[in-house]
């Protein structure tokens, strides 16, 4: 079973800062299967990125993902007020389809 | 557009059963995998459950597996969780997601229906 990590688990930042979110695997996820989630107090998620690095349909170009293996990397290049919220990646390659733990992205 | 309702939530007791159902529209059902994602209170997401678009395929967390039992109904643009034997940590907001395509990404999600164990 591949197992997620996010850090931090909490990241504090201003509006206008560079925000960097990190999720390592236990194991290589293939082929890239690895998406980012973002959630919102009393909202679903929304997904942001899969396949590593593909902008799902409507998401700024303020977000961007990278990595392979078992490194990911998600990069919001400049923080507007409505980015403040949590932020969970998942691997999707092979079963159990886990989500890491989250990083909570605060003012 | 897109549209995912669930349905069949509410207050078990322990050791219970209930039925969740996601009435999906605005895409060819059959041709897409779906999932159930949970989160308890202030808590994470937790993946549950997927199916295949042609339900030749499902896939569990061992959280719940011999427990839950997810199906589909392609006639009715219906997803379904079948939840046995339900336990106090069962207690979450469970959403459906649509996947994304040939891939088990979760790109649409319905609000969520709140499922509470509790005697």
């Amino acid at each position: 079973e591949v197992v997620l990590e996010q850090s931090p688990g909490t990241l504090s930042l201003s509006p206008g800062e560079r925000a960097t979110l990190s999720c390592r695997a236990t194991q290589s996820v293939g082929s890239s299967y690895l998406a980012w989630y973002q959630q919102k107090p009393g909202q679903p998620p929304r997904l942001l990125i899969y396949a590593a690095s593909t902008r799902a349909t409507g998401i700024p170009d303020r977000f961007s993902g990278s990595g392979s293996g078992t490194g990911f990397t998600l990069t919001i290049t400049t923080l507007e007020p409505e980015d403040f919220a949590v932020y969970y990646c998942q691997h999707y390659g092979s079963s159990p389809f886990t989500f890491g733990q989250g990083t909570r992205l605060e003012i | 557009e897109v549209t995912l309702l669930e349905s069949g939530g509410g207050l078990v007791q322990p050791g219970g059963s209930l039925r969740l159902s996601c009435a999906a529209s605005g895409f060819t059902f059959s041709d897409y995998a779906m999932t159930w994602v949970r989160q308890a209170p202030g808590k994470g997401l937790e993946w549950v459950s997927s199916i295949s678009g042609s339900a030749g395929s499902t896939y569990y967390a061992d959280s719940v597996k011999g427990r839950f039992t997810i199906s589909r109904d392609n006639s009715k643009n219906t997803l379904f969780l079948q939840m046995n034997s339900l336990r106090d940590e069962d207690t979450a907001i469970y959403y459906c997601a649509k996947a994304g395509w040939g891939v088990y990404s979760s790109h649409y999600w319905g609000q969520g229906i709140l499922v509470t164990v509790s005697s």
